[in-house]
């Protein structure tokens, strides 16, 4: 258990829609990294945010969103979704000083049909 | 942040070395080496990391070549609980926090 918690496990949804994935970090981790991961794909790094503020920003969707609230949990906003959006979605956290090790939570599986 | 290159399987038997090589021909003095892991669709897990010198810890060794452009991951003994894709990153120490996954090497420890 990396102490990183993401909701929901599974979420199932048509096209068009709109979800909101929630990751809580561990605690004391400032950092929080969203990640995508389609079937046999690698990672694609989408967003980090550092105690609020966006930090750095990789291969996110215009459609996709995030942010970093005050008690440090992310949430991904996911908009029109399309069928090539299903796939993996992972929250890691870090503690800012030490991020070269990020913690993984166990994942949101997005299916959209 | 440096390309990396890994062989896409491998196999391992039980008990014994499992040898992970990369290839980083491109990386530059600052960009440090990271493995991570990742077993069936879980959350990828940090193994280890280093810049220059061999580094060791509880799960496992990594080699750095001297000119820094390949690495091995040594699991000195491997389990059937080590099956999993296995991830060689190089990373800048800058204000770039992007880690650039590539497709890793799939290894299977076979008993």
């Amino acid at each position: 258990d990396s102490g990183v918690t993401q909701t929901p496990k599974h979420l199932i949804t048509a096209t068009g829609q709109r979800v909101t994935l929630r990751c809580s970090p561990r605690s004391g981790d400032l950092s929080v990294y969203w990640y995508q991961q389609s079937l046999d794909q690698g990672l694609q790094f989408l967003i980090q945010y550092y105690n609020g503020e966006e930090r750095a920003k990789g291969n996110i969707l215009e459609r996709f969103s995030a942010q970093q609230f005050p008690d440090l949990h992310s949430e991904l906003n996911l908009s029109s979704l399309e069928l090539g959006d299903s796939a993996l979605y992972f929250c890691a956290s870090s503690v800012y000083s030490r991020d070269n090790e990020q913690f993984f939570g166990p994942g949101t599986r997005l299916t959209v049909l | 942040d440096a390309k990396t290159t890994q062989p896409p399987s491998m196999d391992c038997a039980e008990g014994r070395a499992a040898n992970l090589p990369c290839n980083h021909s491109t990386i530059s003095g600052n960009e440090y080496v990271y493995w991570y892991r990742q077993i069936h669709s879980q959350g990828p897990q940090y193994i280890i990391h280093g810049l220059k010198n061999n580094e060791t810890n509880e799960m496992a060794s990594l080699i750095i070549t001297e000119d820094r452009k390949s690495s091995t991951l040594i699991l000195p003994h491997a389990t059937l609980r080590d099956t999993a894709v296995y991830y060689c990153i190089a990373r800048g120490a800058g204000n770039n926090r992007k880690l650039i996954w590539g497709l890793g090497t799939s290894l299977a420890v076979n008993p």
